[in-house]
């Protein structure tokens, strides 16, 4: 069976610096996908990034990146230039592709990131 | 925007009762999900389906029962509520089964007394 583990339960960053999520993973499957989702405060939880395991590339959304290390099956997330509006919950999340459970997500516990002032 | 939404933000209700949570989307997605979470256990998939009258069990199915009698509308029942089911209770859903990209609603914190 799959696992997510997100090992770091709180963290915090000064606005305007570089924060590094991390999040590992367990799996014997090589085509998957994994995703970053946030969840604000009191606000819907929203995708922020995916990355396709067949892809070397690292996935970027503006100030958000991610680091694959597939062999590792580690997956962190960067947050560039902090803002206060990402101050929220970050769920990592793996999905497999093929299958027994193929589409369903599995998430890690989460990490809760507090952006100050 | 696709827009999820759920019947109650905040729901008290006591141990035995029968309890519906409902879930509706607004952008034709074929598949919806309910999820609970916790702290410390971040999200876990109760049911899901994947069609209407269709649906799947997830990972924690025990206690619950879903029912999508229309595309839009995917309701989780709690046949007779116990306090272990005290919980905030998330509905997504996607428009493809297998791109991961889920919508979510604002959540139900359900408490059990």
């Amino acid at each position: 069976a799959q696992t997510v583990t997100q090992s770091q339960p709180e963290m915090s960053v000064q606005e305007a610096e570089t924060v590094t999520l991390s999040c590992t993973y367990d799996t014997s499957e090589n085509n998957y996908y994994l995703f970053w989702y946030k969840q604000p405060p009191s606000r819907q939880m929203i995708l922020v990034i995916r990355q396709e395991a067949y892809k070397q590339q690292n996935a970027t959304e503006n100030r958000f990146s991610v680091n694959f290390q597939k062999a590792a099956k580690s997956f962190s997330l960067k947050i560039s230039d902090s803002q206060l509006g990402d101050t929220a919950m970050y769920f990592c999340a793996f999905m497999k592709l093929r299958g027994r459970n193929t589409g369903k997500l599995i998430f890690g516990q989460g990490t809760t990131l507090q952006v100050k002032p | 925007d696709v827009k999820v939404t759920q019947s109650s933000r905040y729901l008290v209700k006591r141990t035995g009762e029968k309890v519906f949570l409902e879930c509706v989307q607004d952008m034709d997605h074929e598949n919806m999900f309910w999820y609970r979470q916790d702290p410390g256990l971040g999200l876990r998939l109760i049911y899901f389906s994947y069609d209407v009258k269709m649906k799947e069990k997830g990972d924690i199915p025990e206690g619950y029962s879903v029912s999508r009698e229309k595309k839009e509308r995917f309701s989780l029942i709690l046949e007779s509520a116990s306090t272990n089911q005290t919980s905030m209770y998330l509905c997504a859903s996607s428009l493809l089964s297998l791109d991961g990209k889920q919508f979510f609603g604002p959540g139900t914190r359900l408490t059990v007394l």
